[in-house]
């Protein structure tokens, strides 16, 4: 089975701080994702990531960047959190070359005070 | 106008019921389709994965895609209260030079609630 881990469950961060979000999957797929999702508007794409060190932006990338080195590893920064990043983070991963199934992870509830 | 629309519902049927879930699409280049599961506070999990028009079937679950009808559904049979959820379509086209590197587009989800 696919399994893909994210770090934290739960993370109370305050206005400012800066904030790791990591995942890690071990099927060795090619493509990484980052969603958040939020009532009402659904799962958003922030960043994707289709190789070691090579990322693209989503729908949503103002306030987020990524960090990819190591290809089981795709990691999720918040520069300077603020308020309206409180969300549900879920990392994602398919194996790519035309299998685009992804898999999710448990998701990380991050809220910013 | 989204390229998914899904209805948000909520639904709400009893157990046993046959509960049909859809959405519909108006990017003609979609070839693949998913339907995801997501329970409150965890995350989707993959349900069903067709490829092009068709009809797919896993037990009690059916996924039927209409592509001349940019439609698809899924159908659950003899539904159960472990099936309350959140269920989300997704769907992405066909890599043309790996360009797409495997985006899906999401439906909004549906909640559905099967009471006993």
């Amino acid at each position: 089975d696919v399994k893909v881990t994210q770090s934290s469950r739960y993370l109370v961060k305050r206005t400012g701080e800066k904030v790791f979000l990591e995942c890690v999957q071990d099927m060795d797929h090619e493509n990484m994702f980052w969603y958040r999702q939020d009532p009402g508007l659904g799962l958003r794409l922030i960043y994707f990531s289709y190789d070691v060190k090579m990322k693209e932006k989503g729908d949503i990338p103002e306030g987020y960047s990524v960090s990819r080195e190591k290809k089981e590893r795709f990691s999720l920064i918040l520069e300077s959190a603020s308020t309206n990043q409180t969300s549900m983070y879920l990392c994602a991963s398919s194996r790519g070359q035309g299998r685009n199934e992804q898999f999710f992870g448990p998701g990380t509830r991050l809220t910013v005070l | 106008q989204k390229e998914v629309e899904q209805d948000p519902g909520p639904l709400s049927v009893p157990e046993g019921a046959i509960v049909s879930l859809n959405c519909t699409y108006s990017n003609s280049a979609f070839q693949y389709f998913m339907w995801y599961r997501q329970y409150s506070r965890k995350g989707p999990e993959l349900l069903m994965y067709t490829y092009s028009s068709g009809n797919k079937e896993d037990g009690r679950f059916t996924a039927q895609v209409d592509k001349s009808s940019k439609y698809i559904s899924l159908f659950i049979r003899d539904s159960q209260p472990s099936d309350s959820a959140t269920y989300l379509c997704a769907m992405s086209a066909m890599d043309a030079g790996g360009t797409s590197y495997g985006k899906l587009t999401f439906g909004q989800g549906t909640i559905l609630t099967v009471h006993p």
